[in-house]
């Protein structure tokens, strides 16, 4: 099973139609969840990082929130440019040793945003 | 700052051989991390270090081996290449995590490796 559930896998959106990214996890002890985005033949550059539940950032035309057993990456009036695979990872507190500083990621959501 | 940087960009290699992903990093990050992606995974951890002379083993470490000589470099050695090593590798790296709560990773842009 697992441990962080990216839905749905891709998602196409009209310019300016705002949606959802859904990131759910069922690891305990989590210490952070953190949101990436990936362009094609690119690395993952980072968005957002959230440490406790409710809590919320905001940048451009995201914004991700965090609950007790998922979040959400918030895209409202996207643009073309808004295109690409959004990541989710989390760091929680499985065992002593290598475990801890590992971050599960998720398989991503592919965005595509037509003009 | 050209942040995190890797090479080669694109490495086709036979069976059996062996060759070295470089990954440097100038932001002066105490941690750096190897990740290998495959089609519809998610990125899985191979090695990471949280200092020069500090590796240890992330959850699929096997036919990889790391050092790490100085802050700057880490680089990640194949032996033995085999087909289920084709991937995309990314390097990353990070300022050390205080008060168990980790930082952001910032990656390379990756190695593309095929092994026929």
């Amino acid at each position: 099973e697992d441990q962080v559930t990216q839905s749905p896998e891709a998602l196409r959106l009209q310019e300016g139609e705002s949606s959802s990214l859904n990131c759910s996890y069922t690891v305990s002890g989590l210490r952070g969840l953190f949101w990436y985005r990936q362009d094609p033949g690119k690395g993952p550059e980072f968005l957002f990082t959230l440490y406790s539940a409710g809590e919320e950032k905001e940048k451009e035309r995201l914004k991700a929130t965090l609950t007790k057993k998922e979040s959400f990456l918030h895209i409202t009036a996207p643009k073309p440019e808004d295109s690409a695979t959004y990541l989710c990872a989390v760091h929680y507190l499985a065992y002593s040793g290598a475990g801890s500083y590992q971050l599960t990621f998720g398989k991503g959501t592919k965005l595509s945003v037509i003009p | 700052n050209a942040g995190v940087t890797q090479t080669p960009k694109f490495r086709i290699l036979k069976i059996g051989q062996s060759m070295t992903l470089q990954c440097a990093q100038d932001m002066n990050h105490n941690y750096m991390y190897w990740y290998r992606q495959d089609p519809g995974m998610g990125l899985k951890l191979i090695y990471y270090s949280v200092g020069a002379g500090i590796t240890d083993k992330g959850e699929v470490p096997n036919g990889y081996n790391v050092s790490r000589s100085t802050t700057e470099d880490f680089p990640l050695r194949l032996e033995l290449a085999a087909p289920s090593q084709t991937s995309v590798y990314f390097c990353a790296s990070s300022s050390s995590w205080t008060s168990g709560k980790a930082n952001e990773q910032f990656f390379g842009p990756g190695t593309r490796l095929t092994v026929l």
